[in-house]
């Protein structure tokens, strides 16, 4: 089955300390994208990335960083400057041939103490 | 700039109740028009999407019709169930070469028995 996964579901973290969040897809798709989710709010997009080796900040990119060395990847590291990490993240990808919809995988909550 | 904007929540219905949710549009150009579901502690399923005007998109009880001429893609469903409950998104892709979508706020509902 073609989809994104996304590792761990859960993530617990001690303040000060760098997180790296994986998103991987078998769907063959161009673009990826993270987005943030607190809690009774709508998506916020992090970085976006439509080719290998190429990425761009989102709506929210302070304290946050990305790579895409492959086309079936994109990490995203939530580091120490990120002021508020604890949130739900979102993986997505997308391509052309379907108007860009966006497929989603189900998530990480990472919570930082 | 692109935006979507939806009718704000909390949505509480009956089961079997008629159900709208309005969500009108700015873009530029020919936008694609989507609606995603969000299951608790989920990511999100597209729902359902149309690519031009007067296109209706529909999926699992659930219909949408891209208005132009209002700029309006409104989600209904004749009759709700429990299983319903669960936050709404309405998004649009205006085909640019950026591969983003633009999202609405999100609008929970809540189906009681």
């Amino acid at each position: 089955d073609g989809g994104i996964t996304q590792s761990p579901k859960y993530l617990f973290r001690k303040e000060g300390q760098n997180v790296t969040l994986s998103c991987e897809q078998n769907l063959n798709h161009d673009a990826m994208y993270w987005y943030r989710q607190d809690p009774g709010q709508g998506l916020r997009l992090i970085y976006y990335s439509q080719i290998v080796n190429d990425f761009q900040k989102g709506d929210i990119a302070e304290g946050y960083s990305v790579s895409r060395e492959k086309k079936e990847s994109f990490p995203l590291t939530v580091t120490s400057a990120q002021k508020n990490p604890t949130a739900f993240y979102l993986c997505a990808s997308s391509t052309r041939q379907t108007n860009y919809e966006q497929y989603f995988g189900p998530g990480t909550r990472l919570t930082v103490t | 700039g692109n935006s979507v904007t939806q009718m704000e929540g909390p949505v509480t219905l009956s089961e079997e109740a008629f159900l709208t949710i309005n969500c009108t549009y700015t873009a530029t150009g020919y936008p694609s028009l989507f609606w995603y579901v969000q299951y608790p502690g989920e990511g999100l399923q597209l729902l359902l999407k149309a690519t031009k005007a007067d296109d209706k998109g529909s999926n699992k009880g659930f219909e949408a019709t891209y208005r132009k001429e209002t700029t309006s893609f409104h989600l209904e469903k004749g009759s709700v169930q429990v299983s319903d409950s669960a936050v709404y998104f309405c998004a649009l892709s205006d085909g640019g070469s950026n591969y983003k979508l633009t999202f609405g706020k999100g609008t929970l509902l809540t189906v009681n028995p």
